[in-house]
């Protein structure tokens, strides 16, 4: 059990750039999540694959931002044109369906629009 | 909708002394589960405990003991003889279906 791996773990940009994150999760796992944290906030919910299909976007998520999980192994975090409000830590975490389910995190990719 | 409210922003307490972390909750399900996470300063958010609303019994590990009581819809924390290492902001979680609400977390500070 490797964890949950982000890359990169900061990424500074300037506005209007487009960013893309990874997320690994752990291997058996079938759900994944993105999560957004801003400064002083807990985590806000952003949205959620099982296997390969994304089934909700938060209304958090503009267009500008798209994500995907081909072969419901590793996902990307897609942001386009970024502003500055979109500085953030941005988090991805996993989970196996199960009756006791726990989400395990990586330690996220802090971005930087400046 | 589901809401976590953790009024305590931060606590600062010397090593040794017990602290209790506040959360209250609101849901509408009748079935939900109730976590609390830790950020230490490296940002990654470790696993401490989930209950199920189906069961009230409190729960003791370690140092860390957790109250949970529906009549009042609070999901306490307390660390017993707190050390510097657990220095960090605690979220306390509410899981609804496969979605997570995070409180706004309380930052705690052990100095030695």
């Amino acid at each position: 059990d490797t964890g949950v791996s982000q890359d990169p773990r900061h990424k500074i940009t300037k506005r209007g750039q487009n960013v893309t994150f990874r997320c690994d999760p752990i291997s058996e796992h079938n759900r994944l999540y993105w999560y957004r944290q801003t400064l002083g906030q807990g985590p806000e919910f952003l949205t959620y694959f099982q296997n390969e299909a994304q089934l909700e976007k938060s209304r958090l998520l503009s267009d500008r931002f798209s994500a995907e999980r081909p072969k419901g192994s590793f996902s990307t975090l897609e942001i386009q044109r970024t502003e500055q409000g979109d500085s953030a830590m941005y988090l991805c975490a996993s989970s196996f369906t199960s009756t006791n389910e726990k989400l395990f995190f990586g330690s996220g990719t802090q971005l930087s629009v400046l | 909708a589901q809401k976590v409210t953790q009024a305590q922003t931060e606590i600062s307490v010397v090593e040794k002394e017990d602290v209790t972390l506040d959360c209250v909750y609101e849901t509408r399900d009748t079935t939900y589960y109730l976590f609390w996470y830790k950020q230490p300063p490296s940002g990654e958010l470790v696993f401490l405990i989930r209950r199920n609303s189906f069961d009230e019994q409190n729960e003791i590990s370690g140092r860390y003991s957790w109250n949970f009581q529906k009549s009042t819809s609070s999901f306490n924390f307390t660390i017993t003889a707190s050390q510097v290492v657990d220095s960090a902001v605690y979220f306390c979680v509410n899981r609804s279906n496969y979605k997570l609400t995070f409180g706004k977390g309380t930052l705690l500070t052990v100095n030695p």
